[in-house]
């Protein structure tokens, strides 16, 4: 079965300090891997967009790796602010079923001052 | 751009009552979508749409209906809604479901159903 899941559930840090997101799957084949932010109320937004081949992509002080050996990636935050304070979520999209796109569960962040 | 607009952004629902959740979009986006999301759960399709007079099923498509007449508008329709309709729902839109084409979102319909 197809799945995305993520850790941690949640997660607390210091504004200033950098973290580290989980995700692992088991889509196979995958045409490309998404991680987007959600605040609180909001629809998700897009941060990055990797596809099987890609290593790494960055935006900002957003930077996703991908590992499809091991089927992980992960979303490293670098120098958190408190407008980092969301979800995180990570979206993987099968080759087949291109409109299938499959959702993890989220980790919540949270920056402290 | 306003992008994806959904309406209302809040809603309760008595069970059995009916309601529309509207979606539209002014990107002129072929693939349109409704997911509904639950806490601690993944978002969940529940219908989606590759052009204007196209729908198909996603995951959870039980009590709810679409229509898709134009590019711009995807409303999703409750018959009767149930207590297990409580969620959040969101609409998004995309080119297509290639590598360079993100989701976009609306900022979702909160409805509760009592």
């Amino acid at each position: 079965k197809n799945q995305v899941e993520q850790s941690p559930q949640s997660l607390i840090i210091l504004e200033g300090k950098n973290c580290t997101l989980q995700c692992n799957y088991t889509v196979s084949p995958f045409s490309n891997l998404r991680w987007y932010k959600q605040d609180t109320g909001r629809g998700p937004v897009s941060l990055t967009i990797m596809t099987f081949s890609e290593n790494t992509k960055s935006n900002g002080r957003y930077t996703a790796t991908l590992d499809a050996d091991t089927k992980q990636s992960s979303l490293h935050i670098t120098a958190s602010q408190l407008s980092d304070s969301a979800s995180y979520i990570c979206v993987v999209i099968p080759t087949s079923g291109t409109y299938k796109y499959i959702f993890g569960t989220g980790t919540r962040l949270k920056v402290l001052a | 751009n306003a992008g994806v607009t959904q309406t209302p952004k809040f809603r309760i629902l008595k069970i059995g009552q009916s309601m529309t959740l509207q979606c539209t979009q002014d990107m002129n986006h072929n693939y349109m979508y409704w997911y509904r999301q639950d806490p601690g759960m993944g978002l969940k399709l529940i219908y989606y749409s590759v052009g204007a007079g196209i729908t198909d099923k996603g995951e959870v498509p039980n009590g709810y209906n679409v229509s898709r007449s134009t590019t711009e508008d995807f409303p999703l329709r409750l018959e009767l809604a149930a207590p297990s309709q409580t969620s959040v729902y969101f609409c998004a839109s995309t080119e297509g479901p290639s590598y360079n084409s993100p989701l976009h979102f609306g900022n979702g319909t909160r409805l509760t159903v009592t």
